[in-house]
């Protein structure tokens, strides 16, 4: 079964410093897509970054990374040189399929991050 | 502003009622998802459509359905309100069946008492 699972509930980090949220995945596809999005305390899901499952290369967009170890069905996601802006709540998300299965997504449970000043 | 317009941000309804929530997709996107995050379940997927058809389903009550118009805006129904449904009700859409990018709209907010 499709499963996302990111196992830090909640995580502190020091402004401009880097930090790593985990994410792992269980499917049983070869292709997929994985997501990470931010949700701020106003609620609304802004998107981050995205990695294809055949994608040879980690996804990148500004300081967002997203550390792809396939053989291990890791997605962590790197944010480099912390803002107190990115306080906020972390999910990463997967989609399965080749459209006989729609394009819905399948989200971890989150993680909250604090970044401190 | 996502492109992905959500109304109303906010509902506050008794139980036993029905509300209808309102999506209208970024423009040229075909796909509207229907999501519901709440504190004990979590961001879980409610349906899909896709051009006016029903796409995929996932764990959707009974109580709720939901329809997309020629105009691809989408309504979500919700009725016999309990009041574990109170929750963030998200709209995304995103071009084709399956995507590379999903555009979340801001939610709305549905509080039952």
């Amino acid at each position: 079964a499709q499963k996302i699972t990111q196992t830090q509930p909640g995580m502190f980090v020091q402004e401009k410093e880097a930090v790593t949220l985990d994410c792992t995945y269980d499917t049983s596809d070869q292709s997929y897509g994985l997501f990470w999005y931010k949700q701020p305390s106003s609620g609304e899901m802004i998107f981050l970054i995205y990695q294809g499952s055949y994608d040879e290369q980690n996804a990148t967009e500004g300081r967002y990374s997203l550390n792809f170890q396939k053989a291990r069905k890791s997605a962590n996601l790197v944010i480099s040189a912390s803002q107190l802006g990115d306080s906020a709540m972390y999910f990463c998300a997967m989609r399965e399929g080749r459209g006989n299965q729609g394009g819905k997504l399948i989200f971890g449970q989150g993680t909250e991050l604090s970044v401190k000043p | 502003d996502s492109g992905v317009t959500q109304t109303p941000k906010h509902l506050i309804t008794a139980t036993g009622q029905r509300v209808t929530l309102r999506c209208s997709p970024r423009s040229g996107d075909l796909s509207v998802y229907w999501y519901q995050q709440s504190l004990d379940q979590g961001l879980q997927f409610l349906i899909q459509y896709y051009n006016g058809e029903e796409r995929a389903k996932g764990n959707i009550l009974e109580r709720f359905s939901a329809q997309q118009f020629p105009d691809l805006h989408s309504e979500l129904n919700l009725s016999s309100l309990e009041l574990g449904d109170s929750a963030l009700y998200f709209c995304a859409s995103s071009v084709g069946q399956i995507a590379y990018g999903y555009t979340f709209g801001s939610g709305t907010r549905l509080t039952v008492v």
